[in-house]
């Protein structure tokens, strides 16, 4: 069974608008943390947002903000008024068992999502 | 200077080739790691160096070989591949702040 779930394969968004990116999770860690990353036509991976599966509120960093909806075990990231630099390839990943291990454990990725900014 | 880089950022080899794709990180973190990325398909992880030591070979056939000689250099030695190891290779450092990893822009490496 996949651990991370990205059902939207592609999105094409007008500019300015706000966006909404979905990821589902699954695992019985109770322990983990779930990330978002960027991957433009580059290549490289850019990080962008974290949350933790211990933290209260939900996340936010800039104009991205994740929502972090424990029980449904979802954690969307919404990105408000969207720019031409948004459009790449967006990836939810998960790492477990944050309480052991040291740091080292590697994450798991879902399929990423295609986000085409229009203008 | 940036924080991860691969050398090289393309190549192409014969399946009867060697050849080496090298990582480099300059954040100062414990871990490093390698991913690969084939079209359509999630990242998967391959290798986990933490203080130069593997601790985690995620099943990679043995024709790819990794060698981390210190913390901030790590190696993906390659052998005798076949056309379907054709992929973006990815190498990452970790953990940061909020357990992150930050990755290098990768090697897109084509077997013919």
């Amino acid at each position: 069974a996949q651990k991370i779930t990205q059902t939207q394969p592609g999105m094409f968004v007008q500019e300015k608008e706000a966006v909404t990116l979905d990821c589902t999770y699954d695992t019985s860690d109770p322990s983990y943390g779930l990330f978002w990353y960027k991957q433009p036509s580059s290549g490289e991976m850019i990080f962008l947002i974290y949350q933790g599966s211990y933290d209260q509120q939900n996340a936010t960093e800039g104009r991205y903000s994740l929502n972090f909806q424990k029980a449904r075990k979802s954690a969307n990231l919404v990105i408000s008024a969207s720019q031409l630099g948004d459009s790449a390839m967006y990836f939810c990943a998960m790492r477990e068992g944050l309480g052991s291990g040291g740091g080292a454990d590697g994450l798991t990725f879902g399929k990423g999502t295609h986000l085409i900014i229009q203008p | 200077e940036t924080g991860v880089t691969q050398t090289p950022r393309h190549l192409v080899m014969g399946m009867t080739n060697k050849k080496s794709l090298k990582c480099e990180q300059h954040l100062g973190h414990n871990a490093m790691y390698w991913y690969k990325q084939s079209a359509k398909k999630p990242l998967e992880l391959m290798f986990v160096y933490s203080l130069e030591e593997r601790v985690e070979n995620n099943s990679v056939p043995s024709r790819f070989s990794p060698e981390c000689p210190n913390s901030s250099h790590l190696f993906l030695h390659l052998h005798t591949l076949q056309p379907e190891d054709s992929a973006l290779y990815l190498c990452a450092c970790g953990p940061g702040k909020y357990n992150e990893q930050f990755f290098g822009p990768g090697t897109r490496l084509t077997v013919l």
